[in-house]
């Protein structure tokens, strides 16, 4: 079945160093989504990605999809103590009723 | 909007026993589906409904875990019996039919 890895596990930064976890896919993804998750919190949706080689900004995060469907990244620039939490990727195959294989997630810690 | 509704919030019960979580979508959202996140991992999907009817239950533990859909708006899943295994928390979420998901608060299940 489909697999969706990521890297790093773990991650520790001091405030304001930049950050990026990485994401790959066992197969070609129709789509792929990007969730964080505090601490004792549930996942909350970031962004989509559809388009080969796509890349979309969110103040401070940048989000690419890689050119064969089966790799993307999330970069943050000048980390801030509230970007703490986990960062999982999603994708989704295509034909597979939607349906969202998670990665394990990047835990991101920011020291202040 | 009101969000994605889950009770309990949280549960506590010995191996062997049997236990019931409910979700509320959010209204109109077609698409409801129930995750297990153990510790340290990304979400597991274990039933995706689409109105009142399965799309993807091949993660499913169906001989322990049971889920419906009645009149495709809440839903609850099952467990019976409970293994030390299933101590996770379930989450629920909602989405319309191409995009982000909603996801609910959760519920802790501690199995003893």
């Amino acid at each position: 079945g489909q697999q969706v890895m990521q890297i790093p596990q773990y991650q520790h930064v001091q405030e304001g160093e930049d950050f990026t976890t990485y994401c790959n896919s066992s197969t070609t993804l129709s789509n792929i989504q990007w969730y964080k998750q505090r601490p004792g919190g549930h996942p909350v949706f970031l962004i989509q990605l559809v388009k080969s080689g796509e890349v979309k900004k969110q103040k401070r995060l940048t989000f690419q999809f890689g050119e064969a469907k089966k790799n993307s990244s999330l970069h943050i620039t000048a980390t801030q103590t509230t970007d703490v939490g986990t960062y999982f990727c999603a994708g989704i195959s295509g034909g597979s009723n939607y349906k969202l294989t998670f990665g394990k997630g990047t835990l991101l810690t920011v020291n202040p | 909007e009101a969000g994605v509704a889950q009770s309990p919030r949280y549960k506590i019960i010995e191996k062997r026993q049997s236990v019931a979580f409910w979700c509320n979508p959010i209204s109109g959202h077609a698409t409801l589906y129930w995750y297990q996140q153990i510790l340290g991992q990304g979400p597991k999907l274990l039933i995706q409904f689409q109105n009142n009817g399965v799309v993807d239950d091949s993660q499913l533990p169906k001989d322990r875990f049971s889920a419906e859909r009645l009149k495709g708006v809440d839903s609850t899943l099952k467990i019976q019996p409970a293994k030390l295994e299933d101590s996770a928390v379930y989450l629920c979420a909602s989405s319309s039919l191409f995009g982000e998901q909603y996801f609910g608060p959760g519920t802790r299940l501690t199995v003893t």
